[in-house]
């Protein structure tokens, strides 16, 4: 089993539309949750960071983590086709060192 | 402008033919570490490097090989490669300054498409 779990899409929506991507895991050590978005033939960018539970704000973007649940989320609100792109969660644990653990991903295309 | 420059970023090549690809940062980063993504398995860490002359393995560094000799550069080597290397390889580095903080984050380089045949 993974440590990390994604649904790897593709997730296809209207433009405007809110989207909600997700992410589990089994361990119980990560305290920090990241998102990265990867456009087709890039690297990833760092998009969201969160640290232990409850949810940060950042424009469009929101990023919720449920330690109880193990389950972290990426809401996009009034989503644009810019936002169309791979979504990557990562964690890692308090006491490593920059090794994170990244999820597959999840292919989201915004349809204008 | 601060940046991971990897090169090449495509690459077809024969098996068992030994091949570079050279990874550099200019932000001064101590860590870098090199990571392969594939369908369906995302990113898998192959080795990392904490500073000059001190690297380690990752999830899957079987067949590879890395140096640190110098802070910006963290070059990756396949000796003999195979096709089940085949790849979208990634460098990427981060501060540790920044680790545990909201800038907490790893830079990454633009991406190097490997065939072996």
């Amino acid at each position: 089993q993974k440590e990390v779990e994604q649904d790897p899409g593709p997730l296809s929506v209207p433009e405007g539309a809110i989207v909600s991507l997700n992410c589990t895991y089994s361990n119980s050590a990560f305290q920090y949750f990241m998102w990265y978005r990867q456009y087709s033939r890039k690297g990833p960018e760092l998009l969201m960071y969160t640290y232990s539970s409850g949810n940060k704000e950042d424009g469009r973007f929101t990023a919720q983590v449920d330690k109880s649940s193990k389950y972290i989320s990426l809401f996009i609100r009034d989503s644009q086709p810019s936002d169309s792109a791979t979504y990557l969660c990562a964690m890692r644990r308090m006491d490593s060192s920059y090794k994170l653990i990244f999820g597959s991903g999840t292919r989201l295309l915004v349809r204008p | 402008e601060a940046q991971v420059t990897q090169n090449p970023r495509y690459l077809i090549t024969v098996t068992g033919k030994k091949l570079t690809v050279t990874c550099s940062q200019n932000m001064n980063h101590e860590y870098m570490s090199w990571y392969r993504q594939d369908p369906g398995l995302g990113l898998r860490q192959i080795y990392y490097s904490m500073n000059v002359e001190v690297t380690d393995k990752g999830d899957v560094p079987e067949g590879y090989k890395v140096s640190r000799k110098e802070k910006r550069n963290f070059p990756l080597i396949l000796e003999s490669p195979s096709p089940n290397q085949t790849s979208l390889y990634f460098c990427a580095s981060s501060s540790f300054r920044d680790r545990g903080r909201s800038n907490e984050k790893l830079f990454f380089g633009s991406g190097t498409q490997l065939s072996v045949l």
